[in-house]
């Protein structure tokens, strides 16, 4: 069975300074892990994943995030906030080992940016 | 552009008169996708196909039916709407193994009401 926990419902940072966002996963087998990112009023839009190749994931604006197996960690950082940065974000993991393509979404990360 | 449609974007209707919810791709995906968003609980999925003809259930698929008679269409049905089916609903494509097969591109959502 598969699942994943965002570690925080809301963060907040002032804009410049560095995002931390955490996401803890269970998998019995070797999961495909993603971040997607969800401004207000708009669909999801897919910041980065991890598919079993480097374990430190570059994605879209600036984000980057590191697979950590013995943490069952993928938790998503970025150097240095900015306004646009505020939204939605989900962690989202599939285990496809027994058949099923079905991924489990986190409940979500509402990232506040402040000037 | 490669996008993923959906319509109505809003729509507000009473209990028990049948709906549907069209979903279309032009991205030749063959993996498409319902969910539905709830306040503190992520998304969660209802019904996916993994190509023409051939759908399954999700987590959540009670009160809905899907078809996929085309490969770029995924209708969503709620033959008898009911009060806890308002929600936030998106649909999702992905393209087959090896063609980033997990990487999921989505809808702009719809937001139904039931009365």
């Amino acid at each position: 069975a598969q699942s994943v926990t965002q570690l925080d419902s809301h963060v907040s940072v002032s804009e410049g300074t560095p995002v931390l966002l955490r996401c803890n996963y269970s998998s019995s087998y070797s999961p495909s892990l993603f971040w997607y990112v969800q401004h207000p009023n708009k669909g999801l839009q897919l910041l980065l994943k991890y598919t079993s190749a480097a374990t430190l994931v570059k994605g879209i604006n600036g984000f980057e995030a590191e697979f950590k197996k013995s943490e069952t960690s993928f938790h998503l950082t970025k150097p240095s906030a900015h306004m646009s940065d505020a939204a939605e974000y989900f962690c989202v993991v599939i285990d496809a080992s027994g058949g099923s393509y079905i991924p489990t979404f986190g409940r979500g990360t509402s990232l506040i940016v402040h000037p | 552009e490669a996008q993923v449609t959906q319509n109505p974007r809003y729509l507000i209707t009473v209990t028990g008169k049948k709906l549907t919810v069209t979903c279309s791709q032009n991205m030749n995906h063959e993996y498409m996708s319902w969910y539905r968003q709830d306040p503190g609980l992520g998304l969660r999925q209802i019904y996916y196909s993994m190509n023409v003809e051939a759908t399954d259930k999700g987590d959540v698929p009670e009160g809905y039916k899907v078809s996929r008679k085309e490969k770029r269409n995924f209708p969503l049905i709620l033959e008898s709407p009911s009060p806890n089916q308002t929600s936030l609903y998106f649909c999702a494509s992905s393209g087959g193994p090896g063609q980033g097969y997990y990487e999921q591109y989505f809808g702009p959502g719809t937001r139904l009401t039931v009365t």
